[in-house]
């Protein structure tokens, strides 16, 4: 069966920290891949997406960055976190063309 | 104006109610997801629709491709019920994901 993987749940970082979260995703191949994140009162936005291994587009400039070092692996990095980075962050995949979305649990992060 | 908008952004009602959410979009789509996020913040999917309605246990999702409207209803409220759902359209277009802005919803005993 298809599903995802999303970890951690919470995470509380100090300002000026690194940043890994990942996000895998089994029982298909070649999904498109996005990251959103959902800053606190505010809808998901759509931080960036990969079709593909090292297929990297990003929605949004900012401190973030993602890679896609496996077909059904994508990682959302830091190199130095902010206080405005705090918020919820989703992953999410889904197959070219179609209609279906599948989606991680989600991380909580709270940068301090 | 966004792409993808609900309605009301807080609904607060009493256990037992009939409760109604909205979501309208502006873009042609291939499907229309439901979602609930909990106060933790987890992510749950209710419902994908791309015509008619489904129904699920107390939950009922319905689509008017025409309109470009959707409606999530729930019977019987309950105050676990409680939680923000959400509205997202997958774009025919290039295929992302739009998503609303969420409906809190409170179920009070």
């Amino acid at each position: 069966s298809q599903t995802i993987h999303q970890w951690p749940a919470t995470l509380v970082q100090p300002v000026g920290s690194p940043l890994s979260l990942e996000c895998t995703v089994e029982g298909t191949s070649n999904p498109n891949l996005y990251w959103y994140r959902q800053a606190a009162g505010r809808g998901l936005q759509l931080l960036f997406y990969s079709v593909g291994i090292g297929q990297i587009s990003s929605e949004v400039p900012q401190n973030l960055s993602a890679s896609r070092p496996q077909d059904r692996q994508f990682i959302l990095s830091s190199k130095k976190l902010l206080l405005s980075d705090s918020g919820f962050y989703l992953c999410a995949w889904s197959v070219e063309g179609g209609t279906e979305a599948f989606f991680g649990q989600g991380t909580r992060l709270t940068v301090v | 104006k966004n792409e993808v908008e609900q309605s009301p952004q807080n609904l607060t009602a009493q256990e037992g109610e009939f409760i109604t959410i909205n979501c309208s979009y502006s873009v042609g789509i291939s499907a229309l997801h439901w979602l609930q996020q909990h106060p933790g913040g987890g992510i749950v999917s209710l419902f994908m629709l791309s015509s008619g309605k489904k129904k699920h246990g107390r939950l009922i999702a319905t689509i008017n491709i025409q309109e470009k409207h959707s409606s999530l209803h729930i019977t019987a409220s309950h105050p676990r019920d409680s939680a923000v759902y959400i509205c997202a359209v997958r774009s025919r277009s290039n295929y992302q994901l739009i998503w609303g802005a969420g409906t809190k919803l409170i179920i009070k005993p």
